[in-house]
């Protein structure tokens, strides 16, 4: 069945590095992906999406990179604040939007 | 930017009731509404895809009859645990989808600690 897992369960960085978390999809035909942020007991934050037709977008701090021949999907976050500290899920879709499927997370901690 | 509220935002129940959980888009309409379980530690769990007007589509092992879902308008949606046990207690998450688009917003979760 289609799933969408992620590499690390836990990173750990330095306040004003860059992070990058990962994240592995099984769907070949899933077209759109999605990142989210939550913060404990709260529900996701949106942080940025990419279509299957397109390899970078580029928000603010946050970069997501699609590699579609190894079904790969990345978070980057340049210069990690405490405030990032959060889990991270990627989540995918077939049909632009529809039932997203998500990954099992990854908890981000921002060192100082 | 899009809002999705829930509401209750927490609520305590005895074994044997029922609780309804409300979800509202705010500023936009939302054809489609999503609900998720989540678990401490653990990714968010689909249960069920919710179109307005329609009956709602429910993912392999939820039980309808227990987890009921209304999408009466464009922007409501709601779930009821009926007959709640202690093992329905978690956090509840919708989702909805922008009607003329396809972001989808989530909203901020409903605590159920069924005692």
């Amino acid at each position: 069945g289609e799933s969408v897992g992620l590499h690390l369960p836990t990173l750990s960085v330095q306040e004003g590095d860059n992070s990058i978390i990962n994240c592995a999809y099984s769907n070949s035909a899933s077209d759109y992906f999605i990142w989210y942020k939550q913060e404990s007991g709260k529900g996701p934050q949106f942080i940025i999406d990419i279509r299957s037709n397109m390899d970078k977008r580029q928000g603010q701090r946050v970069t997501v990179l699609l590699n579609k021949t190894v079904k790969h999907l990345s978070l980057q976050i340049a210069a990690t604040q405490p405030g990032d500290s959060a889990v991270y899920f990627c989540a995918d879709s077939t049909g632009g939007g529809n039932k997203l499927t998500f990954g099992t997370g990854t908890q981000l901690k921002v060192e100082l | 930017g899009a809002v999705v509220s829930q509401h209750p935002s927490w609520v305590i129940c005895k074994s044997g009731t029922s609780v309804k959980i409300e979800c509202r888009s705010l500023d936009f309409q939302a054809t489609t509404m999503f609900w998720y379980r989540q678990f401490p530690k653990q990714s968010l769990m689909l249960m069920a895809t919710s179109n307005e007007g329609s009956k709602a589509t429910y993912e392999q092992g939820v039980e309808k009859d227990k987890f009921l879902i209304n999408h009466a308008s464009l922007t409501l949606s709601t779930l009821t645990v009926t007959s709640a046990h202690p093992e329905d207690s978690s956090f509840y998450i919708c989702s909805a989808r922008v009607a003329s688009g396809n972001t989808i917003y989530f909203g901020e979760g409903s605590w159920l600690t069924v005692v």
